[in-house]
């Protein structure tokens, strides 16, 4: 069974820095392109970042370009992303998502992780 | 940047009716569109990708057409259970830009 599971969201002070974790299990991690997806209280999804099968590769939204890392270590079958400079309206739930065998839709998601810039 | 626009916002249906979404991308995608569904309070659930290719388990009541730059979601028969939010998504190359949502309640 495919799992993902975030960690590392919590409460944090604009200016200030989180390192999110998306721990996978059930699939080859090492074969699949990985995404973190953002989601606003009340408001619709954004795409936020994007890793390739090895990490060579990565794409992010224009909003989070300069300020936020996506990595991965497939030791750990982990992807993480790196938060710096946080801003009020980064506030949102964050959920990794895995891309389908054939494509690159997101098949399947993890519960998401809470991150609240404020003073 | 492409731009994805779905419309309508917000619609309210009949349990029975036939409902179609549409998404609107600024620039030609191909047909690398997906459909997701987020129920209140849960994770994103993709619906169909490839346009018109319905995902694993998915009910046969959803059916998505398109390409290029206009594409719609149909339920052909209101559910009870339909009552979500539905978003499309871009994935041709980055960014991978969702659709602001259409909210589909029940009359």
């Amino acid at each position: 069974e495919v799992q993902l599971v975030e960690s590392g969201g919590g409460l944090v002070q604009p200016g200030g820095s989180l390192r999110l974790s998306c721990a996978a299990s059930g699939f080859t991690f090492s074969g699949y392109w990985m995404h973190w997806v953002r989601q606003a209280p009340g408001k619709g999804l954004v795409w936020v970042s994007r890793v390739n099968r090895d990490g060579s590769s990565a794409d992010y939204a224009d909003s989070v370009k300069g300020r936020f890392t996506i990595s991965r270590d497939s030791a750990e079958n982990t992807v993480y992303l790196q938060m710096n400079t946080l801003r009020a309206e980064d506030t949102a739930i964050y959920y990794c998502a895995r891309v389908t065998n054939n494509g690159w839709a997101l098949e399947y998601w993890g519960q998401g992780t809470l991150v609240t810039v404020s003073s | 940047d492409i731009q994805m626009t779905q419309s309508p916002s917000s619609l309210s249906a009949s349990l029975g009716d036939r409902v179609t979404i549409t998404c609107r991308a600024s620039q030609g995608i191909g047909s690398y569109l997906a459909w997701y569904q987020q129920k209140p309070g849960k994770v994103p659930k993709l619906l169909i990708y490839a346009a018109s290719t319905l995902q694993s388990g998915v009910p046969s009541r959803f059916s998505g057409s398109g390409s290029g730059t206009d594409f719609t979601l149909t339920i052909s028969t209101l559910q009870p259970e339909d009552v979500a939010t539905y978003y499309c998504q871009k994935y041709n190359s980055a960014p991978w830009t969702f659709g602001q949502g259409t909210q589909v309640e029940i009359k």
